[in-house]
């Protein structure tokens, strides 16, 4: 089965600096999904930045970025020029690829704590 | 932005009460699912339903656990008799498909408090 391990329960910025969020994951396939879901104290899950495991090229979407390892199986995100509003809890997810009714295998999250 | 609406935001229930969770998923998307959140924990999965059946389920979603479809827009949830350790976030989820173009859309989620 595939696990996916967030190794920081809670992690410290200062506004406008940068930080990283690191995610590990374990599985036999050779095409999936990772992804990294931002939940804000609304509880809400939003999707923040999706990388596909068979694309070389790292993901960005403004601020954020990823640093994909595939051999290493090791996805982290980078937050640049953090922003109070990047304040929440951030889970890193796995989706198998092609298959059926997938689902998605969550890591146990990182609270991020932005200082002004 | 289409959205996943679920109803209601929160659900107080007494143990052993039945109760059902709302969703609409987004118009046409095909795959649904539902997730559950315990306070401080990890997201994990219930089950997923494609085609009018259930396609995977987790071993949290027991006999205790139903999915529906009734009308073709609503995706519901329904636990038979609730217990304490229920109480959780309950997130539905919508898909258009499950090749790589394709993403999940989130409700914003349904607290059930059992007491």
């Amino acid at each position: 089965a595939q696990t996916v391990t967030q190794s920081q329960p809670e992690m410290s910025v200062q506004e406008a600096e940068t930080v990283t969020l690191s995610c590990t994951y374990d599985t036999s396939e050779s095409d999936y999904y990772l992804f990294w879901y931002k939940q804000p104290p609304s509880r809400q899950m939003i999707l923040v930045i999706r990388q596909e495991a068979y694309k070389q090229q790292n993901a960005t979407e403004n601020r954020f970025s990823v640093n994909f390892q595939k051999a290493a199986k090791s996805f982290s995100l980078k937050i640049s020029d953090s922003q109070l509003g990047d304040a929440a809890m951030y889970f890193c997810a796995y989706r198998k690829a092609m298959e059926y009714g997938n689902k998605l295998v969550f890591g146990a999250g990182t609270i991020l704590r932005v200082k002004s | 932005e289409p959205e996943v609406t679920q109803t209601p935001s929160h659900q107080v229930t007494q143990m052993g009460q039945e109760v059902i969770l709302r969703c609409v998923p987004i118009s046409n998307h095909l795959y649904f699912y539902w997730y559950r959140q315990i306070l401080g924990q990890k997201v994990e999965f219930l089950v997923s339903f494609y085609n009018n059946e259930i396609s995977e389920k987790s071993e949290i979603f027991d006999d205790q656990f139903s999915v529906e479809r009734p009308d073709g827009s609503n995706f519901t949830l329904k636990i038979r008799s609730t217990k304490l350790e229920d109480s959780a976030m309950y997130f539905c989820a919508s898909s258009e498909g499950t090749g790589r173009a394709y993403g999940y859309t989130f409700g914003s989620g349904t607290r059930l408090t059992v007491v």
